[in-house]
């Protein structure tokens, strides 16, 4: 499985658009990259998954340029409630168990 | 409403203690696994049961003891825990990895497990 490198920790403030960018060079042809959010004491939750360029949901947008290697999780107008931990994770569209890493500690500040 | 319930919420036990985690899920999936997460560190994945068959163990010690006695119920056994056992043990569910091209999985609230 690919391994990905994110920021530890990022801090923002209210109404602010976060990005969050993960490294993964080593991304095969058939990997799918996906991001999980974490609140504090509860489980992962899906954001969003991509392949390549774009995408879009009403949560988050995914940014994955053309050669693959990095990708960037985009939240727009970040609240209080957006505070958590973001996991980026790489792997085989179905076929593999995810691995989660440690994930960027995102802190909003009002 | 997450789709995957478990009980025990909270549970303290001494070490000496049996006691049994409870994972549900009410999504039709038919992959379902066990995660620890301890305080500052990565999920951990303990178990994957895929079309109710172990398919991974990842040299987790035998005083955990997973039982999946179908495709919508999870359980795991606790029997002479050690202090460092505490964490919040976390259960998911998803489409079997062999079977599905896309394999999002779905956590429950998890079960914050102290031992004493």
């Amino acid at each position: 499985l690919a391994k990905t490198t994110q920021p530890i920790s990022m801090d923002s403030y209210e109404g602010q658009e976060v990005n969050i960018t993960c490294s993964h060079n080593n991304i095969a042809t058939n990997d799918y990259i996906t991001w999980y959010q974490q609140f504090p004491s509860q489980g992962p939750r899906f954001i969003i998954q991509g392949y390549k360029t774009k995408v879009t949901n009403e949560v988050a947008s995914l940014f994955i340029p053309a050669d693959r290697k990095s990708s960037t999780l985009s939240l727009p107008r970040v609240s209080l409630s957006d505070t958590a931990v973001y996991y980026c994770l790489v792997g085989p569209g179905g076929s593999y168990i995810p691995t989660f890493g440690r994930g960027t500690s995102l802190i909003v500040h009002p | 409403e997450t789709g995957v319930t478990q009980t025990p919420r909270h549970l303290v036990m001494g070490m000496t203690n049996k006691k049994s985690l409870k994972c549900e899920q009410h999504l039709g999936h038919n992959a379902m696994y066990w995660y620890k997460q301890s305080a500052k560190k990565p999920l951990e994945l303990m178990f994957v049961y895929s079309l109710e068959e172990r398919v991974e163990n990842n040299s987790v010690p035998s005083r955990f003891s997973p039982e999946c006695p179908n495709s919508s119920h999870l359980f795991l056994h606790l029997h002479t825990l050690q202090p460092e056992d505490s964490a919040l043990y976390l259960c998911a569910s998803s489409q079997a990895p062999e079977t599905s091209g896309y394999n999002e999985q779905f956590f429950g609230p998890g079960t914050r497990l102290t031992v004493l």
